[in-house]
């Protein structure tokens, strides 16, 4: 299976900066890869998936770049509802796989 | 919009079947891929499987032996049966679907999850 691997585990950040998520696959998923916001005691909600293109309704502050094993995540300016935990989950390959999350937290 | 909600026992004993069942509303069941995800507490999510509309089933390698995923069209919903469950079972489970046809991932849809714990 295709093992996705999220770093840093913890983001310790203020609001307004920029955070940069990492998601690397350990094959090539394509452009096959999304990413999720999870709130505490929610279910995940969909941001980005084809690793680029953002949900209908999602801030432009949201952005992904990458393809093939190498994939970012990008907030622009961090707001405070902005601070959760985010997945990364690849969808070329089954079974699908999700990554261990990264956690944006206020510094 | 589509409203996934999921329903079931919270408590399953040690051996037994875990069944859920996720009531879909605001569209119809007889169309796109449905889904089951699990989040053991404090951990990433685990992909279970999926069922496509035709009935026809994908599951996850390391549970396939375990886990059935059904659809009930007359009912407009679709289940999961989990069975021989141990501690390691006890998650929060979501059902999930995708918008859009062709594929069954990523999923647009969550329903709330339903924490279903595994003790004697």
């Amino acid at each position: 299976e295709v093992v996705l691997t999220q770093s840093p585990g913890t983001l310790s950040l203020s609001p307004g900066q920029r955070a940069t998520l990492s998601c690397r696959a350990s094959q090539s998923v394509g452009n096959y890869l999304a990413w999720y916001q999870q709130r505490p005691g929610q279910a995940p909600s969909l941001l980005i998936y084809g690793a680029s293109r953002r949900v209908t309704g999602i801030p432009d502050r949201f952005s992904g770049i990458g393809s093939g094993t190498d994939f970012t995540l990008t907030i622009s300016r961090l707001e405070p509802e902005d601070f959760a935990m985010y997945f990364c989950q690849q969808y070329n390959n089954i079974p699908r796989t999700f990554g261990q999350g990264t956690k944006v937290e206020i510094k | 919009q589509v409203q996934l909600q999921e329903s079931g026992p919270g408590l399953v004993k040690p051996s037994e079947t875990l069944s859920l069942t996720c009531t879909v509303s605001g569209g119809s069941i007889s169309n796109y891929y449905w889904s089951w995800i699990r989040q053991p507490p404090g951990k990433p999510l685990e992909w279970i499987g999926f069922v496509y509309y035709t009935g026809s089933t994908r599951y996850n390698p390391s549970l396939q032996s375990r886990v059935t995923i059904s659809l009930d069209t007359s009912r407009n919903h679709f289940s999961l049966r989990l069975t021989s469950v141990t501690a390691a079972d006890t998650a929060v489970y979501f059902c999930a679907s995708r918008a859009y046809n062709g594929f069954d991932s990523p999923y647009d849809y969550w329903g709330q999850g339903a924490l279903v714990t595994v003790s004697s």
